[in-house]
């Protein structure tokens, strides 16, 4: 069935550091691919999205590219700010009409 | 404002008292879902609902119930709840379906002891 796998965390990391989470998925067919982000004590809310074939989604400075030929997502950043700090999820759109959500990396930026 | 509203956020709760979670959206989102969200696990879901009076199993919906009477209203009902549905919930709605954006409310902790 459809799956998604994604960094395993927790990622700490420094402001302004660059950062990257990985995000791989099987799927049949030409899923949308979505990251969302859970900040403390809040549901989650999306962050981006890609719907086709090197599309680059983008948001708060946030970047990733609907990599067909590797099935991945990879979530990046070129310097994260502690306001960064919260759980993300990979979320790829499958054909059984659904989201499916990794298990989430949680990130924690250092001042 | 548009919202996804549930309640209560937190409930501690006995072995086999039934409860019910309500959810309430107020964006005539016709899609709606249930999920539970465990250290490791990631957001499974629950049950979800694609119209009023059409609702359908997620991936673990064994010792729940929903209903949707209403467009705007989808509440989860654990008629006999038990120790491994302690879990933070949380209610989702979609205009179109869930290749469009997702709305999810505050979440739900749930404790039963």
């Amino acid at each position: 069935g459809d799956s998604v796998t994604q960094m395993e965390g927790p990622v700490t990391l420094s402001e302004e550091a660059f950062l990257t989470i990985n995000c791989t998925y099987t799927a049949t067919g030409y899923p949308s691919l979505f990251w969302y982000v859970q900040y403390p004590g809040e549901g989650l809310q999306l962050l981006l999205k890609a719907t086709k074939a090197d599309d680059k989604g983008s948001n708060k400075g946030f970047e990733a590219t609907y990599r067909k030929e590797t099935t991945s997502f990879h979530l990046e950043k070129g310097s994260v700010q502690v306001s960064d700090s919260a759980v993300y999820f990979c979320a790829p759109y499958s054909s059984a009409s659904k989201i499916i959500f990794g298990s989430g990396t949680r990130l924690s930026i250092r001042p | 404002e548009a919202q996804v509203t549930q309640n209560p956020r937190y409930l501690i709760t006995v072995t086999g008292k039934k409860l019910t979670v309500t959810c309430s959206q107020n964006m005539n989102h016709e899609y709606m879902s249930w999920y539970r969200q465990d250290p490791g696990l990631g957001l499974r879901q629950i049950y979800y609902s694609m119209n009023v009076e059409v609702t359908d199993k997620g991936d673990v919906p064994e010792g729940y119930k929903v209903s949707r009477k209403e467009k705007r209203n989808f509440p989860l009902i654990l008629e006999s709840p038990s120790p491994n549905q302690t879990s933070l919930y949380f209610c989702a709605s979609s205009p179109g379906g869930w290749v469009t954006e997702a709305f999810f409310g505050q979440g739900t902790r749930l404790t039963v002891v």
